[in-house]
């Protein structure tokens, strides 16, 4: 089956700064790579999501990249805020969608 | 609020002990995943539901069971419970699992074995 790596799994930045996550995955048949975001004690949210077909994709502070070839992708925060304090979990689903094979998250402090 | 809807919050209960989890999936949604996290881990992904049918596993322990009813709601039951079962659970929906569409997760259970 799939298997995702992700690191680092701490991270501590400036307020400002930039933070990076990466992830690879195994399964060259993984086409779908969602972000999720989770805070202390409450529910894993999506932040933001890529499919395959896409090489990077942007919402504010926050963009994914994906490059295939090398099976891998990454979360870039920019102008890091003390509220993104969280873990945040990558994954990746394959083509038949049945089940999201997630990273072992990082735990993202940022220093006001 | 994900639309996902999960009960009880929290639940404390005994070891050997039997607790039903119970999920409401989003409006819509037809598929459901059950998730444990211990604390400070990840995402251990247990079973997921398509339309009432059994879709995939994880690893999910013989003691665990769980069900997806015709209106579309899940349980997950947990027997014999041990110490080691105090864990976040989460249930996610998607709309379907072929789809590459996300999961949306609920609040979760709190489960503390005494």
């Amino acid at each position: 089956g799939e298997n995702v790596e992700q690191h680092p799994s701490t991270l501590s930045v400036q307020e400002g700064d930039s933070a990076v996550i990466k992830c690879t995955y195994s399964d060259s048949a993984s086409n779908y790579f969602p972000w999720y975001k989770q805070e202390l004690g409450k529910r894993p949210q999506l932040i933001i999501d890529i499919r395959s077909n896409v090489g990077e994709k942007k919402d504010q502070r926050i963009a994914v990249t994906l490059n295939k070839t090398a099976k891998h992708f990454s979360l870039h925060i920019t102008e890091t805020q003390p509220e993104d304090s969280a873990v945040y979990f990558c994954a990746a689903s394959l083509s038949n969608g049945n089940q999201f094979y997630f990273g072992t998250g990082t735990s993202l402090t940022v220093i006001p | 609020d994900s639309g996902v809807t999960q009960t009880p919050k929290h639940l404390i209960t005994a070891t050997g002990q039997r607790v039903t989890l119970r999920c409401s999936p989003r409006s819509g949604d037809l598929s459901v995943y059950w998730y444990q996290q211990s604390l400070d881990q990840g995402l251990q992904f247990l079973i997921q539901y398509y339309n009432g049918e059994e879709r995939a596993k994880g690893n999910i322990l013989e003691r665990f069971s769980a069900q997806q009813f015709p209106d579309l709601h899940s349980e997950l039951n947990l027997s014999s419970l041990e110490l080691g079962d105090s864990a976040l659970y989460f249930c996610a929906s998607s709309v379907v699992p072929d789809s590459n569409q996300p999961q949306h997760f609920g609040d979760g259970t709190r489960l503390s074995i005494l």
